[in-house]
């Protein structure tokens, strides 16, 4: 069955740095997202991205982030200087039609 | 502000013993209802997209039913083994909208 890949697993990145989160959505789907869980917490939306461009984002998605689809395969997000509340796992979503989005297994981000 | 609430945060059940869950929801603006179920350190795992009203979906020992007049989903567990333990998700999908809003999800632990 296709499946979303998500890497690394696991970063951790000192206050400030930024980071790179990658994920490569299943080929012909069309749509994807970004959501992240902060431990403890409901799992929140961040973005959609639809033909190359941000469809909807979420008030948590400041100037500091940013998401781009490079090369046609490859789904990124740019989280500019860390802070320590960015600490969370980040899931990367993608979904096809009406239904059935398929997550990732996440990245764990911590900063410190 | 959207709200999806999950009940209980946390359950432990016997062996073999069924148990159910509530996730509510707004129940204006409906367009879908999503159960997950996640372990820790894999990908969230579609169970099922409700959409209509009175709505009854079955996966295995795993069913769950919809009410959108009222706005909740009973997810039920039937003959609970060792491996349903995971955390169980809601998340709500409005009119429009692409993003999902997600409940705090239940942990169910199920002791041998």
């Amino acid at each position: 069955e296709p499946e979303v890949t998500q890497t690394p697993s696991h970063q951790v990145t000192q206050m400030g740095q930024e980071v790179i989160l990658r994920c490569v959505p299943i080929s012909n789907h069309l749509y994807f997202y970004w959501y992240r869980q902060i431990l403890g917490q409901k799992v929140e939306f961040l973005v959609s991205f639809y033909n190359n461009e941000i469809s909807e984002k979420s008030e948590i998605f400041d100037d500091q982030f940013s998401v781009e689809r490079p090369d046609g395969s490859n789904f990124t997000l740019k989280i500019r200087s860390t802070k320590l509340e960015d600490s969370a796992m980040y899931f990367c979503a993608s979904i096809r039609g009406l239904y059935g989005y398929t997550f990732g297994s996440g990245t764990r981000l911590t900063v410190v | 502000i959207l709200n999806v609430e999950q009940s209980p945060q946390s359950l432990h059940v016997q062996e073999g013993d069924s148990t159910n869950f509530t996730c509510s929801f707004p129940s204006s603006n409906f367009y879908a209802l999503h159960w997950y179920r996640w372990e820790t350190a894999k990908s969230p795992e579609a169970l099922f997209v409700m959409t209509l009203n009175g709505d009854e979906k079955k996966k295995g020992r795993i069913s769950a039913t919809l009410n959108t007049k009222e706005g909740y989903s009973y997810l039920y567990i039937k003959g609970s083994q060792p491996e349903d333990s995971a955390t169980y998700l809601c998340a709500f999908r409005g009119q429009g909208a692409q993003k999902l809003v997600f409940g705090q999800g239940t942990r169910l632990t199920i002791n041998p």
